[in-house]
């Protein structure tokens, strides 16, 4: 299968600063990703829809100014958390379309903020 | 209606059976059917993908989907331990790569 990876694998920080997680296709090449979220034994939620060179398409019920996403080439998407706060604590996964239309998953990130 | 339903389990499974796992959808206009495996803490992993009404088999997997009925099933032959997690059931429209993916059924494979 395709190859999807995810950076960092886990982070820690505090309350009111902003973290990046960088997501990147690492064998293919992916016009369309998409970033999920998921708590514990709960089931993925799509947060939003990255594509490559425009802007994202949010899910609705998530706030497009606290999760900015940017994909600027055709291997990496960025997700960033903007002033983080407990209740963003989360495992975010991003998956990527490979050209045989499947979503291949990164590893995901596990985020705690304190 | 949920769009996607599997039971959530457990199905618990005795090594070397046949674990059988379903999936029910909602839209008639899905298109591409996709099974993921994920364990605890981990994303989630493809399995199979499955296009066409019949049975497609990869090795221990063999996936069955059945349009006019709107189901799609995962079996797993010989299960083993290791087949313990969760798996999850996702569905997609034609022309879009956007999935619905179902809340899961965990299996639970006893040695």
């Amino acid at each position: 299968g395709a190859v999807v990876s995810q950076h960092p694998s886990r982070v820690i920080c505090k309350s009111g600063t902003s973290v990046k997680i960088e997501c990147r296709s690492l064998d293919f090449q992916a016009t369309t990703m998409f970033w999920y979220r998921q708590f514990p034994k709960k089931s993925l939620m799509l947060m939003a829809t990255s594509n490559e060179g425009s802007k994202a398409t949010y899910e609705q019920g998530v706030e497009k100014d606290k999760f900015l996403i940017n994909h600027a080439s055709l291997t990496l998407s960025t997700l960033t958390v903007t002033s983080a706060h407990p209740e963003d604590s989360s495992f975010y996964i991003c998956s990527a379309v490979a050209p045989s239309n499947e979503q291949f998953f990164g590893p995901g990130t596990r985020l705690t903020v304190l | 209606q949920k769009e996607v339903e599997q039971n959530s389990g457990p199905l618990s499974v005795p090594e070397g059976a046949i674990a059988s796992l379903n999936c029910t959808y909602s839209d008639r206009g899905s298109q591409s059917f996709f099974w993921y495996r994920q364990y605890s803490g981990k994303s989630p992993e493809l399995i199979m993908s499955i296009y066409s009404n019949g049975d497609k088999e990869d090795g221990r997997f063999t996936a069955q989907l059945n349009k006019a009925s709107q189901y799609v099933s995962l079996l797993i032959r010989d299960s083993q331990p290791s087949d313990s997690a969760t798996y999850l059931c996702a569905v997609a429209r034609s022309g879009t790569y956007k999935y619905i993916f179902g809340t899961g059924t965990r299996l639970k494979v006893l040695a």
